[in-house]
C-alpha cells in the first residue's frame, strides 16, 4: 500500500513560472492538506480540504491554489513562482478531522522545489 | 502569529540519556496535543499523542507530560538512542498547529 504518493519529488522554477505539485493517497481518508517546511519555521499550513468538495485556507495560503479533484487526490498549484516559496512542501491526509484519532495525519514524503 | 512555541530548536543527548522537548500553547480551546517524528528525506509521522484530561501518556520509551493549568506539555525520551536522531515536531489541535521543530542528535 502505497499510502500517500507526491509527485515530483524535485523541482527547479525560475521566477514568474507555474507548477503544480500533485497528491494522492489511497487510504480512502476524507481530509487532505498541503504544508509547506522552512528551517525554522516548522510546518505551515497552506490549504486543507476537509472532505471530497471543500477546500479551505490555512496559514500561508497566498501564491498558492488548491484542487480536490476527488477523494483520493489533490493538488497544490503555484501560478507565478517567486523565491520566496522555495521549500519543503508535503501532502498529508487523515481520516477525517476533530479532535480525536480520526486527524492522525500520514504524511507524503515530501516535494522540494527551488524556484531561482 | 506562533500558537504553539517549542523549544529547543536543537538537542544532543549522549545515547542513554534523557531527551526532553518542551511545548507551549496559547488557546484554552486547543484539546489534543500529538508528537510527529521525522528523519532526513521524509515525511513527518505519529510519534505519540495526548488529550488534555490526562497528565501523562507512556508509549515505550517515549513519555507526554501534559500541564493543563501552565499550558505546556513535553516529550521525554528515556534512553535515548542514535536511531532516535530525527526533528521532532509538537502540534496542537484539530487543524494541527505545528511547533517550529527540534533537531535532536542522539551520540554513541
Amino acid at each position: 500500500n502505497a499510502g500517500v504518493t507526491q509527485t515530483p519529488k524535485f523541482q527547479v522554477l525560475k521566477t514568474g513560472q507555474s507548477m503544480t505539485l500533485q497528491c494522492a493517497q489511497d487510504m480512502n481518508h476524507n481530509s487532505m492538506y498541503w504544508y509547506r517546511q522552512d528551517p525554522g519555521m516548522g510546518l505551515r499550513l497552506i490549504y486543507y480540504s476537509a472532505s471530497e468538495g471543500t477546500t479551505d485556507k490555512g496559514e500561508v495560503p497566498n501564491g498558492y491554489n488548491v484542487s480536490r479533484l476527488n477523494k483520493r487526490e489533490f493538488s497544490l498549484r503555484l501560478e507565478s513562482a517567486a523565491p520566496s516559496q522555495t521549500s519543503v512542501y508535503f501532502c498529508a491526509s487523515s481520516i477525517g478531522q476533530g479532535s480525536s484519532g480520526a486527524n492522525v495525519l500520514t504524511f507524503g514524503a515530501g516535494s522540494r522545489l527551488t524556484v531561482l | 502569529q506562533q500558537q504553539v512555541k517549542q523549544s529547543p530548536q536543537s538537542l544532543i543527548v549522549q545515547k542513554g540519556g534523557i531527551s526532553i522537548i518542551n511545548c507551549a500553547y496559547e488557546n484554552t480551546a486547543f484539546d489534543y496535543f500529538p508528537w510527529y517524528q521525522q528523519f532526513p528525506g521524509k515525511g513527518p509521522a505519529l510519534l505519540i499523542a495526548i488529550r488534555p484530561d490526562v497528565s501523562e501518556k507512556k508509549e515505550g520509551r517515549f513519555t507526554i507530560s501534559f500541564n493543563k493549568s501552565a499550558k505546556q506539555f513535553s516529550l521525554h525520551i528515556m534512553d535515548s538512542q542514535p536511531g532516535d536522531s530525527a526533528t521532532y515536531f509538537c502540534a496542537a489541535t484539530d487543524k494541527l498547529i505545528f511547533g517550529t521543530g527540534t533537531r535532536l542528535q542522539v551520540f554513541p
